[in-house]
């Protein structure tokens, strides 16, 4: 069955960056792009980019340019989501989620969601 | 930037039928998905491609998408579709661009 694990809780002070992991498993991994979405705490969904495991190419949301950065290795089928310079604004549960290439798609599979906390 | 707006809360009442709209410019002329979302839980996709179940959704859930307004429809609502509900749809500027999110009470 199709899983995707992420990475445990973190917790960050202002100015450090955070890396989370998302380890797929159940399908072939550079068949599908990896999403990134956050969500803060009472908030909405909120996308930050995408990035296609196969050729790495990656498209990041225009709030987000310049501070996140998404790669992958594909020997062990995991997606990273980088974030940099962080700020309490950034405090957030993040997903990763599966979806197909070339947008117009949909996120089938989620992972667990990953608490980056940014305080002081 | 690209828009999708939805009402902040619905209610209704058990086996009535509840019904949340996501509005954006030219939504018709995109693919409008939906995600369900309980606390504490990750989304959940209930309708894709603005009409169509992924296995495992019951069939009370239905979409539809014209103009600039994409629909989901719960028929027969039962206490455990008590959550928030997210509509989604891909611009060519922006990306990938989520509604506002809508809580669904069942009374």
């Amino acid at each position: 069955q199709v899983q995707l694990v992420q990475s445990g809780a973190e917790v960050k002070k202002p100015g450090a960056s955070v890396k989370v992991s998302c380890k797929a498993s159940g399908y072939t991994f550079t068949s599908y792009d990896i999403n990134w979405v956050r969500q803060a705490t009472g908030q909405g969904l909120e996308w930050m980019g995408w990035m296609n495991p196969n050729s790495g190419n990656t498209g990041y949301a225009q709030k987000f340019h310049g501070r996140v950065t998404m790669t992958r290795n594909t020997s062990i089928s995991t997606a990273y989501m980088e974030l940099s310079s962080l700020r309490s604004e950034d405090t957030a549960v993040y997903y990763c989620a599966r979806a197909c290439s070339g947008g117009s798609c949909y996120y089938d599979y989620w992972g667990q969601g990953t608490l980056v906390t940014v305080s002081s | 930037s690209y828009e999708l707006t939805q009402p902040p809360s619905v209610s209704v009442s058990p086996g009535q039928t509840a019904s949340i709209t996501c509005s954006g410019d030219k939504l018709g002329d995109k693919y409008a998905c939906w995600y369900q979302q309980k606390p504490g839980q990750s989304p959940v996709l209930v309708i894709y491609q603005d009409t169509k179940r992924p296995s495992g959704i019951p069939e009370r859930f239905s979409g539809s998408n014209s103009g600039n307004t994409a629909t989901l429809t719960i028929s027969g609502t039962q206490a455990m579709d008590e959550a928030d509900y997210y509509c989604q749809a891909w611009d060519s500027s922006a990306g990938y661009v989520f509604g506002t999110g809508t809580k669904v009470t069942v009374l």
